[in-house]
């Protein structure tokens, strides 16, 4: 079946360490996406990607990164710089041309802790 | 950039009532896609239903239908004959027909069922 995959669901980081989030799909969708979800404030934008090496800053990318050397994978790094990791990371992606499906699809999310 | 309000926090309805979920949008683009997701306590995003602006008929799927008036930019979301499983938060989205390249997301509404 295609998806979207998020890996790990529950990830654990110490104070000043670099934490990698995972996503693949396999839905050959062009765009990918990275939102940051608090209680209370929706979904907001981290990174997005178009095209395969190239990506582009959203609301609250400080702190962050990510690469896309392949289509079906967007992975995020949660930087010592980022001051309050600690939240819902949701992974999405979807169809950027064309008549049809419109709808970003979501990865099941991982969950950051700052321990 | 386009912006999403949903006005309601919180709502709640009986079981098997009808309730309906606000959402206005600000755009200045004549041709867009409009979406409500649903996340379930498992925190999975799921495409409820999508209205595409260039028809006039407002989109239904089983249970679901929206009232869109495209004047008044607004996006509202119907539940008939609510069931218990469709406790969770509802998100409005908006994405444009020509810039393909972002979702906008509401801040969400905590649908409580009682039984």
């Amino acid at each position: 079946d295609g998806g979207i995959t998020q890996s790990p669901k529950y990830l654990f980081r110490k104070e000043g360490q670099n934490v990698t989030l995972s996503c693949e799909q396999n839905l050959n969708h062009d765009a990918m996406y990275w939102y940051r979800q608090d209680p209370g404030q929706g979904l907001r934008l981290i990174y997005y990607s178009q095209i395969v090496n190239d990506f582009q800053k959203g609301d609250i990318a400080e702190g962050y990164s990510v690469s896309r050397e392949k289509k079906e994978s967007f992975p995020l790094t949660v930087t010592s710089a980022q001051k309050n990791p600690t939240a819902f990371y949701l992974c999405a992606s979807s169809f950027t041309g064309g008549a049809g499906r419109t709808e970003a699809f979501f990865g099941q999310g991982t969950r950051l802790t700052v321990v | 950039a386009q912006t999403v309000t949903q006005s309601q926090p919180e709502m709640s309805v009986q079981e098997a009532e009808t309730v309906t979920l606000s959402c206005t949008y600000d755009t200045s683009e004549s041709d867009y896609y409009l979406f409500w997701y649903k996340q379930p306590p498992s925190r999975q995003m799921i495409l409820v239903i999508r209205q595409e602006a260039y028809k006039q008929q407002n989109a239904t799927e089983n249970r679901f239908s929206v009232n869109f008036q495209k004047a008044a930019k607004s996006f509202s979301l119907k539940i008939s004959d609510s069931q218990l499983g469709d406790a969770a938060m509802y998100f409005c989205a908006y994405r444009s027909a020509f810039y393909r390249n972002q979702f906008y997301f509401g801040t969400g509404t905590s649908l409580t069922v009682i039984p």
